[in-house]
């Protein structure tokens, strides 16, 4: 059974705070590992498609790395905004089909 | 507004109706998904279609039936449900079924059976 897990599964953060979270995802068969976030009452959105050992991708304040020989990805907030408040999952690809399987998510929430 | 579009919302049913899930995309996608979140589970596929095809069914029970008449609707039909079917119903699609092609989330439906 193929495992991803994420860490931690809820963060707390003040406005302004910079933050990280994790995911951990099988080191054989890498395919991809995909990001999205998930905010109340609307649909995901993907933030990055990964598929390059050492990849680093950015997008705004939000940045994502990749090491597929040990099997994590880090994704990084700067200066945290409470729009920034969501569900963030990650997803692991282990075939060319694109058969993604998801984390549970880290629930993140940035008081004003 | 997403390019996916699911209805209904929110649904009600007892375990002897039947009803259907409807989801159409305005993308031009090549694949459509159907994934169920459970409480406190991750998301998990249920069923693929690529090309109007179903390339996938993750064991899914057959009180679900998928349906993909043309490329850019999907539907879910369910019958005799049992409450532990209660879950969020997500619908997706991506350009084509390959693992760097990112999915396209519809809103969801809240499903519950008493």
């Amino acid at each position: 059974i193929l495992n991803v897990e994420q860490s931690p599964q809820s963060l707390h953060v003040q406005e302004g705070d910079s933050t990280n979270f994790t995911c951990s995802f099988p080191s054989s068969n890498f395919y991809a590992l995909h990001w999205y976030r998930w905010e109340t009452a609307k649909s995901p959105e993907a933030l990055f498609v990964m598929t390059l050992n050492g990849d680093e991708k950015k997008k705004g304040r939000i940045s994502a790395t990749l090491n597929t020989k040990e099997g994590y990805s880090y994704l990084y907030i700067k200066g945290s905004q409470p729009e920034d408040s969501a569900t963030y999952l990650c997803a692991f690809c282990g075939g060319s089909q694109g058969n993604l399987i998801f984390g549970k998510g880290t629930k993140l929430s940035v008081k004003p | 507004e997403t390019g996916v579009t699911q209805t209904p919302r929110h649904l009600v049913m007892g375990m002897t109706n039947k009803k259907s899930l409807k989801c159409e995309q305005h993308l031009g996608h090549n694949a459509m998904y159907w994934y169920k979140q459970s409480a406190k589970k991750p998301l998990e596929l249920m069923f693929v279609y690529s090309l109007e095809e179903r390339v996938e069914n993750n064991s899914v029970p057959s009180r679900f039936s998928p349906e993909c008449p043309n490329s850019s609707h999907l539907f879910l039909h369910l019958h005799t449900l049992q409450p532990e079917d209660s879950a969020l119903y997500l619908c997706a699609s991506s350009q084509v079924r390959r693992y760097n092609s990112p999915l396209h989330f519809g809103n969801g439906t809240r499903l519950t059976v008493t």
